[in-house]
């Protein structure tokens, strides 16, 4: 079946600008991730949803990051007023349940470049 | 806080070999699960191998197996008969809640 997609591939935006990243989960997963993979910190977990529960933001470097799920699927990552050291790919995974045993499962990322 | 070290930051091996990627991590938790992932220049992440602590054996996968030393926190991947197409950046992962903790990775360049 089909994987976890994200969009955009690649976005390129000034600094200062507002940006939206798109995760679509695999069909029928409850949980879903955000990760940020950047040269300077490596892979940082950002946020993670199960289900309809209040979402767990401890990752989110500042309050200019906010995420949603809607239905219990595709989830939007938005940065607002951009800095050059959010450029970073972002990757989205998702996994069939919360917890520790479930594997999760990546997208191909989103590269954002803030100019 | 637990944390994931991976000591290689890069390794290079013939076709053919094997090769061995060291992870070690460092937790106060008992019931966990580890992961390694393999992301290529493509960077989509791909599960290369789980293992549950509570597992004594070892986990294997075709040519990818792990050495698993619960007591040592060690976790470490051993590639047999290494292919062009295992040229990767190969990342340890650690779960004992429900986000990944990985390390800062290991770039295996498999050379012809």
């Amino acid at each position: 079946g089909a994987g976890v997609s994200q969009s955009p591939s690649n976005k390129v935006t000034e600094k200062g600008k507002d940006v939206e990243l798109r995760c679509d989960p695999i069909s029928g997963h409850t949980a879903l991730y955000w990760y940020r993979q950047s040269l300077g910190q490596g892979l940082e977990f950002l946020i993670y949803f199960q289900g309809n529960s209040a979402p767990d933001k401890s990752g989110l470097p500042s309050d200019r990051f906010s995420a949603e799920r809607t239905g219990g699927s595709v989830s939007t990552l938005t940065i607002q007023r951009t800095q050059q050291e959010d450029s970073a790919v972002y990757l989205c995974a998702s996994s069939l349940t919360s917890g520790r045993r479930d594997t999760q499962y990546f997208g191909p990322g989103t590269r954002l470049t803030v100019l | 806080a637990q944390t994931v070290t991976q000591s290689q930051p890069e390794m290079s091996v013939q076709e053919a070999e094997t090769v061995t990627l060291s992870c070690t991590y460092d937790t106060s938790e008992n019931n966990y699960y580890l992961f390694w992932y393999k992301q290529p220049p493509s960077r989509q992440m791909i599960l290369v191998i789980r293992q549950e602590a509570y597992k004594q054996q070892n986990a294997t996968e075709n040519r990818f197996s792990v050495n698993f030393q619960k007591a040592a926190k060690s976790f470490s991947l051993k590639i047999s008969d290494s292919q062009l197409g295992d040229t990767a950046m190969y990342f340890c992962a650690y779960n004992a809640g429900n986000m990944l903790t990985f390390g800062g990775g290991t770039r295996l360049m498999v050379k012809p």
